[in-house]
Order: C-alpha cells, then sequence, then structure tokens
C-alpha cells in the first residue's frame, strides 16, 4: 500500500524568505502523480503544484517548485519569496496513474506560518 | 457546476442521530472521493468511487458509515447512529479518471460535523 509522509509537523518562514517543506512516499509502481496542495484556514483545498512521475523535470509554479527525486521516492515543496497569505496546512498526496488505484493518498500536513 | 458542492457547510446533531451529507461533484468527473479531517489533522480516507465499478470502501471507519453515488453523479455519505468522535470536517473531491494535462481533485468546501 502506498504512504506519504510529511515530517514537519509546524515550520515558519519570514516573509520574503525561502522555505522547503518535505516529503517522502512508498510505493511500487511506477507511473503516478504527486500533488502539493494548501489548505487556508477557510478549509478549502487549493492545488498548489503537480509532478507527473514519468517526467523528470520538476515542476515549477511561479514561487512553487519541487524537487523531484524518484529513486528517493521524494517529493518536497520549496516556496520563494514567501508572503503572509502562503500561511497554511500544506499538504502532500499520492494518487496511482488512473484505473482501479486511484486512491488519493495524503500526508498528515504541515502547518507552514509566514511571519512579517 | 463550476466546482464541487456540498451541503450543508455546518451541521450540529444529537448523539445517536443518522445524518446524510451531500457531495455535488464537477460535471463530467468519473472518480469521487470522500475524506474525514479531524481538528488539525490531516485527510483520512473514507471512500472512492470511479465510474461503474465497485467503491473502495476499505477506509470506512465502522459499518456505521455508508456512501453511495447515484447516476455516477451525486454523493451521500451516511453516518448512522453518530458518536462524538465522528465530529470532523467531511470533505468530498472529484477528479477525472485519465486526463491528458495530468488528473487533479478538485475539493468542495467540506461539512464541519458537530456530534453534542
Amino acid at each position: 500500500a502506498q504512504t506519504v509522509t510529511q515530517s514537519q509537523p509546524e515550520m515558519s518562514v519570514q516573509e520574503a524568505e525561502t522555505v522547503t517543506l518535505s516529503c517522502t512516499y512508498d510505493t511500487s509502481e511506477n507511473n503516478y502523480y504527486l500533488f502539493w496542495y494548501k489548505q487556508p484556514p477557510s478549509r478549502q483545498m487549493i492545488l498548489v503544484i503537480r509532478q507527473e512521475a514519468y517526467k523528470q523535470q520538476n515542476a515549477t509554479e511561479n514561487r512553487f517548485s519541487v524537487n523531484f527525486q524518484k529513486a528517493a521516492k521524494s517529493f518536497s515543496l520549496k516556496i520563494s519569496d514567501s508572503q503572509l497569505g502562503d500561511t497554511a496546512m500544506y499538504f502532500c498526496a499520492f494518487m496511482s496513474h488512473g484505473g482501479s488505484q486511484g486512491n488519493l493518498i495524503f500526508g498528515k500536513g504541515t502547518k507552514l506560518s509566514v511571519k512579517p | 457546476g463550476a466546482g464541487v458542492s456540498q451541503s450543508p457547510s455546518n451541521k450540529v446533531t444529537e448523539k445517536g442521530k443518522d445524518v446524510e451529507l451531500r457531495c455535488d461533484p464537477i460535471s463530467g468527473h468519473t472518480a469521487l472521493y470522500w475524506y474525514r479531517q479531524s481538528l488539525g489533522q490531516g485527510l483520512e480516507f473514507l471512500i472512492y468511487f470511479q465510474g461503474n465499478s465497485a467503491p473502495d470502501k476499505s477506509g470506512l471507519p465502522s459499518d456505521r458509515f455508508s456512501a453511495e453515488r447515484t447516476g455516477g453523479s451525486v454523493s451521500t455519505l451516511t453516518i448512522q447512529r453518530t458518536q462524538q468522535e465522528d465530529s470532523a470536517v467531511y470533505l468530498c473531491a472529484s477528479s477525472l479518471e485519465f486526463s491528458p494535462s495530468g488528473q487533479e481533485a478538485f475539493f468542495g468546501q467540506g461539512t464541519r460535523l458537530t456530534v453534542v
């Protein structure tokens, strides 16, 4: 069974600084998707960034980028130029590539606080 | 609709009563997920529907929990004889089974259930 581990329950960063959130996962599959979701206090889950496992290039979305290490089963999120609005829970998630194994599995989350 | 819609937004019920939570997925999405999020915790997988396949019920915590999806669209999560430990936010998400752009699960804003 797939598992997702986020080893940092809480982190804080100064505004405009860079922070990296860690995520590791365990799977025997070769094709899958990885995601980072943001959950602000409004509790709406918002997709931040996604990575297809077959792509070697790390995904980037504006200030957000990932370091995807397939062999190490690691998928960290880097937030550059942190903003106060980045304060939220961040969840790493794994999804199998279609078919009957489509369960979306989440880590326990990292609470990120951006301080002015 | 434009997004995943969940109702009610908040529900307070007495211990021992049954409750029904509703999820309207994005039109055309074949996959539908239910998750439970206890206060300050991660997302606990409950059940997954994919098209006409038998649902994956492996996450349901007890036989008091059940879910159905009528016509491949709207889903209802039913909790019978509610207990105080059932108090949580129940999140629903939907996604396409296959997408050239990569699968993404879209979430509703959840139903906050409080059992008193």
